[in-house]
């Protein structure tokens, strides 16, 4: 079975500044995809960014970017010049594949991240 | 194109009633999971319906047990209600083999 633990519940951030949020994860798949979703108060569950394991080159959209170690097996993100709509949940996340090519999704229990004015 | 939607946006009900949980895959996606989210929580696999057939389950009993409609959308349906069924219920859609899931907004279940 995979695990996936945030041991950080929560985490305050002056706007403008850089955040980093961790992650570690456990699999014994040697294929698999990590994420970090975003769930703020209206509770809609946004991919902010994924990971392949497969590739070693650490993913980047925007101001979100991760530290991949894979054989350490963590997962932390990063966000550089924090926002007051960054202010949200965020949930580290794994897949779980299955037969057939699909897949479910592991979470962690998240990160409540305040973004200060 | 539209998103993934779910209703009813609320749902408040009594210990022993019967719910059903409707959810409307995005344009193009084949394939539904459901999680169950409590209350500061991470969300928690229940099942996963590809072309019309449960493609696995996660850890919850038989009373909860879903359908999926040839046009993708998609039922949860909870029998025998107990107050620990209270959570935020989200439903997910993707295409099969792209690992990329997408959430609807959820349905927050209330057991009283």
């Amino acid at each position: 079975a995979q695990t996936v633990t945030q041991s950080q519940p929560e985490m305050s951030v002056q706007e403008a500044e850089t955040v980093t949020l961790s992650c570690t994860y456990d699999t014994s798949e040697s294929n698999y995809y990590l994420f970090w979703y975003k769930q703020p108060p209206s509770r809609q569950m946004i991919l902010v960014i994924r990971q392949e394991a497969y590739k070693q080159q650490n993913a980047t959209e925007n101001r979100f970017s991760v530290n991949f170690q894979k054989a350490a097996k963590s997962f932390s993100l990063k966000i550089s010049d924090s926002q007051l709509g960054d202010t949200a949940m965020y949930f580290c996340a794994s897949t779980h594949p299955f037969t057939g090519a699909n897949s479910k999704l592991t979470f962690g229990k998240g990160i409540t991240l305040s973004v200060r004015p | 194109e539209t998103g993934v939607t779910q209703s009813p946006t609320h749902l408040i009900k009594t210990r022993g009633q019967q719910v059903t949980l409707r959810c409307s895959s995005q344009s193009g996606h084949n394939t539904v999971s459901w999680y169950q989210q409590a209350l500061g929580q991470g969300p928690q696999f229940i099942f996963q319906y590809y072309r019309e057939e449960e493609n696995g389950r996660g850890n919850f009993p038989p009373r909860f047990s879903g359908l999926q409609f040839p046009n993708y959308s998609s039922e949860l349906n909870v029998n025998a209600l107990e107050l620990d069924d209270s959570a935020l219920y989200l439903c997910a859609s993707s295409l099969s083999g792209t690992g990329l899931e997408f959430f609807g907004p959820g349905t927050r279940l209330t057991v009283l």
